[in-house]
């Protein structure tokens, strides 16, 4: 599993509250991805870090953000969750020098209601 | 949008028999990657195959790749139950970001 490890695995929220997702890995690889995974639209990128401080946005990065404090944190946040947020959340890392093979967590399924 | 969109979506076959899903992809690329995903689970990588590759095998599984169609089949031979899951090409061009398609749900009946 690449010593990726996602909390919660589980969450259930109502509309408009903030959200954070964790994601951390134990092998300091420098690139990490945020994906969200839906039925009928495979996975999507939210928002990826090539390092400490430094991310930058996917093809679905409306109504989210992320922070990356420490090389092995990468922290997705929704400010204000939206029923359309419901999804499962998978954070993935690359090592370096691996030519484009990423590694998955196990996820997290986020309920929005 | 995704680059690579597979194909069929779903596919269903008894176990022992061969199962072959394909990947097009619209842009050129470096490299196209095979993932597969089993219910509830992250996804895990299968193989690999460069733009200058034409065919690669890894135990039951084969790819191929054909740049001028922009194509790439995945084959598995002799299938099992525990194939049963989603599969997954991600295609890379010139950044560390792959893309993926929608996927192929595989079920293989005992």
């Amino acid at each position: 599993d690449a010593g990726i490890t996602q909390s919660p695995r589980h969450k259930v929220t109502e509309t408009g509250t903030p959200v954070t997702l964790r994601c951390h890995q134990t092998e300091n690889h420098r690139y990490m991805y945020w994906y969200r995974q839906d039925p009928g639209h495979g996975l999507r990128l939210i928002h990826y870090s090539y390092g400490v401080k430094d991310t930058d946005k996917g093809e679905v990065s409306d109504g989210y953000s992320v922070s990356r404090s420490k090389t092995e944190d990468f922290l997705l946040t929704l400010e204000s969750a939206t029923s359309s947020q419901t999804s499962v959340y998978f954070c993935a890392i690359k090592p370096e020098g691996s030519t484009d093979t990423q590694y998955f967590g196990p996820g997290t399924r986020l309920t929005v209601l | 949008s995704q680059q690579g969109e597979e194909d069929p979506q779903a596919l269903s076959i008894q176990e022992g028999e061969n199962a072959t899903m394909n990947c097009s992809y619209k842009t050129s690329i470096n490299n196209l990657q095979w993932y597969r995903q089993n219910s509830g689970r992250g996804l895990v990588h299968l193989i690999l195959i460069r733009s200058n590759e034409r065919e690669k095998h890894s135990g039951r599984l084969r790819v191929t790749l054909d740049t001028s169609k922009k194509s790439s089949s995945l084959l598995i031979t002799a299938s099992r139950a525990a194939d049963t899951a989603s599969y997954f090409c991600a295609t890379a061009g010139g950044s560390y970001i792959p893309t993926f398609g929608r996927g192929t749900s595989l079920i293989v009946h005992p």
